[in-house]
């Protein structure tokens, strides 16, 4: 019930193409969704973040779209940059106030090269 | 402002030794949460500390622990380490601790174990 599901494990795209990364949730109390970018030697670094009362929501080159009904969400970057490569995690949290604090629930990551 | 900050950044230890691992949060926020994270298992729940009080745990055995002080700065501990303990250890660090708050991660502890 707590898990995120995230694919692809990797994706390699070229400079200017589209970078699309998928998440599934099973948990339906999760409220939040947000999106992390993870450097070599760095910390996860909150990138862009849904509710699920909106079902897109666009921050520069990053789109997250949201189906509620599906229980799905997924990142999209435009113009994908060599600058972009790194990882990438979704995320969930909410539910219960005793179970949530302080609680994301990852997926497991994709690994983004952009080649120049 | 400062980030969250974490020391060390590295550490070594062997087998059935315990380690300390200290976090300080972003200025004025009370909440901070412990992650492990492994190429296995990803990033996973350790714990979140809130006004020195433990409010949530993931599922982790009991040779996990922590503690937060009044400062709201924050130490794990990890008690008869395991060569399964090898991990980047994160602290994240927010006002409340609330779902939809944004969580800001500090850079981690590699803690390698022999």
């Amino acid at each position: 019930q707590q898990q995120v599901k995230q694919s692809p494990q990797s994706l390699i795209v070229q400079k200017g193409g589209i970078s699309i990364i998928n998440c599934a949730y099973e948990n339906t109390a999760f409220d939040y969704f947000p999106w992390y970018q993870q450097f070599p030697g760095k910390g996860p670094a909150l990138l862009i973040a849904i509710r699920p009362d909106v079902s897109e929501k666009k921050e520069g080159r990053f789109t997250i779209s949201f189906n509620k009904s599906a229980k799905q969400f997924s990142l999209h970057i435009m113009d994908s940059q060599p600058g972009d490569s790194a990882t990438y995690f979704c995320a969930a949290s909410g539910g219960g106030r005793g179970t949530s604090y302080g609680k994301l629930t990852f997926g497991q990551g994709t690994i983004l090269t952009v080649h120049p | 402002k400062a980030g969250v900050t974490q020391t060390p950044r590295y550490l070594i230890k062997t087998r059935g030794q315990q380690v300390t691992l200290s976090c300080s949060p972003i200025s004025g926020h009370r909440s901070v949460s412990w992650y492990q994270q492994t190429p296995g298992q990803g990033l996973q729940f350790l714990f979140e500390y809130f006004s020195e009080t433990q409010r949530n745990k993931g599922n982790f055995p009991g040779r996990f622990s922590g503690r937060q002080f009044s400062n709201s700065r924050s130490e794990m501990n990890v008690s008869t380490l395991e060569l399964g303990d090898s991990a980047l250890y994160l602290c994240a660090s927010s006002f409340k601790g609330v779902p939809q708050e944004t969580q800001y991660f500090g850079p981690g502890t590699r803690l390698l174990v022999l």
